[in-house]
């Protein structure tokens, strides 16, 4: 139990395009979900808290209208890169937290690797 | 500023050594503490302390967290080359919504 997945695992696109990355809890339901980013040899990033039914907590230095969040029901939010540039780059995880009592408090999405050519 | 500090950054052992890593933080409304273990992709669960002095075990794997020392330590002993990956420690604090602090990780190599 407890599975978190995203989609899709790894995209390439063109400069100047969006890509929308999904992230679902697949056996539990999460009013509130996190969006991280990784870079190489780096830890995890907190970019923004997603709660649904609302609008999502940016951290400071990410920015809200280029990354687009919108969690519509209790097992899905999704990530928009607007207007993709080669520094959007990176390795972008999902992480959400079960409404009910689990062993852990957040459980990850296997991540989904962003190329901006 | 909420902050989590780990160390060491990176550790090269034997196999059959035994390592200890580090995690201290500084974090308003301190909830819970959570160790990852990460390879390729996403983290993994190992474990969530939320009780300072009460050890939890898995396997070759133990955890205590000090509330006293805002700290806590993450021990694997008899290590293998499967032990090898980045140590995460997460701090979860709560203050109108949830939020995890995370660590720069510890960097763990274990050599045949």
């Amino acid at each position: 139990g407890a599975v978190v997945s995203q989609h899709p695992s790894w995209v390439i696109c063109k400069s100047g395009t969006s890509v929308k990355i999904e992230c679902r809890s697949l056996d539990f339901q999460a009013t509130t979900m996190f969006w991280y980013r990784q870079f190489p040899k780096q830890s995890l990033m907190l970019m923004a808290t997603s709660n649904e039914g609302s609008k999502a907590t940016y951290e400071q230095g990410v920015e809200k209208d280029k990354f687009l969040i919108n969690h519509a029901s209790l097992t899905l939010s999704t990530l928009t890169v607007t207007s993709a540039h080669p520094e959007d780059s990176s390795f972008y995880i999902c992480s959400a937290r079960p409404n009910r009592v689990l062993t852990a408090t957040q459980y990850f999405g296997p991540g989904t690797r962003l190329t901006v050519l | 500023e909420d902050k989590v500090v780990q160390s060491p950054l990176s550790l090269v052992v034997h196999e059959g050594d035994t390592v200890t890593l580090n995690c201290s933080y500084e974090v308003t409304n301190f909830r819970s503490l959570l160790w990852y273990k990460q390879e390729k992709k996403a983290p993994t669960f190992l474990f969530m302390l939320t009780s300072s002095g009460i050890e939890k075990k898995s396997g070759r794997l133990s955890s205590i967290l000090d509330k006293k020392e805002l700290s806590s330590i993450l021990n694997i002993t008899a290590t293998q080359t499967g032990d090898s990956a980045i140590y995460l420690c997460a701090v979860e604090a709560i203050g109108g919504t949830y939020k995890y602090i995370f660590g720069t990780g510890t960097r763990l190599k274990v050599l045949a």
